[in-house]
């Protein structure tokens, strides 16, 4: 079971706006940065949003996050074929002297 | 080109011990925190330990403290995971990972490509 919580699965059509949640606690969201990656299958994770809701650079603007008190989001608008994957958040977690946490990850499918 | 390249995976037996390598190229090495982040057969990402850029900070998971070991060598540009007394939970691929900053953190810009540890009972 993991730390933070995400919903197992999500879906949407392309050009709709789909939102994923992570949930978490005091100790990890609720006082430090939230990351958000992207997996497509068979391939090493991406970074797709950094504090909070920086994107790196060739990020796409479609993607978006946002945090609030202990949970945060990632938006994805304007949702194409090639979105479809695995996404993660995660945090540092000041608990028991400091440690990352995983969100169980949602994976997203593309209708 | 910034690169993260592991090694060290393969097959060994529950109770055994196997040691990881992460070379780093590309980019002042010296200069980040790193971790190792691994991840089970059709599981979800489970971080397992940092270390500062300095190597004088080290972090792990709870489900690997006491039996892992993360260590650094700057001059060699190489970050190494020392794994022992292995179960089959640690069954998975670690990755490597690059930090943004020489603390540890959980934001990785750069990832290796994996590495497959199997331990057999």
């Amino acid at each position: 079971q993991s730390v933070l919580t995400q919903p197992p699965s999500a879906s949407g059509t392309p050009g709709q706006r789909v939102t994923i949640s992570c949930s978490g606690s005091s100790s990890n969201i609720g006082s430090n940065a939230v990351n958000w990656y992207q997996q497509l299958p068979g391939t090493a994770p991406k970074l797709l949003i950094y504090s909070d809701n920086q994107r790196p650079s060739g990020v796409p603007d479609r993607f978006s996050g946002s945090k609030s008190g202990t949970s945060a989001s990632l938006a994805i608008s304007g949702l194409q074929s090639e979105d479809e994957a695995d996404y993660y958040c995660a945090a540092w977690d000041d608990s028991l002297n400091g440690h990352g946490v995983f969100g169980g990850g949602t994976q997203l499918t593309v209708l | 080109e910034v690169q993260l390249l592991e090694s060290g995976g393969g097959l060994v037996q529950r109770g055994g011990s196997l040691r990881l390598s992460c070379a780093a190229s590309g980019f002042t090495f010296s200069s980040y925190a790193m971790s190792w982040v691994r991840q089970a057969p059709g599981k979800g990402l489970q971080w397992v330990s940092a270390i500062s850029a300095s190597a004088v900070t080290t972090y792990y998971a709870d489900s690997v403290k006491g039996r892992f070991t993360i260590s650094r060598d700057n001059s060699k540009n190489t970050l190494y995971l020392q794994m022992r007394s292995l179960r089959a939970e640690d069954t998975a691929v670690y990755y490597c990972a690059k930090g943004f900053f020489r603390v540890p953190t959980i934001d990785f810009d750069i990832w290796g490509q994996g590495t497959m540890v199997t331990v057999s009972s």
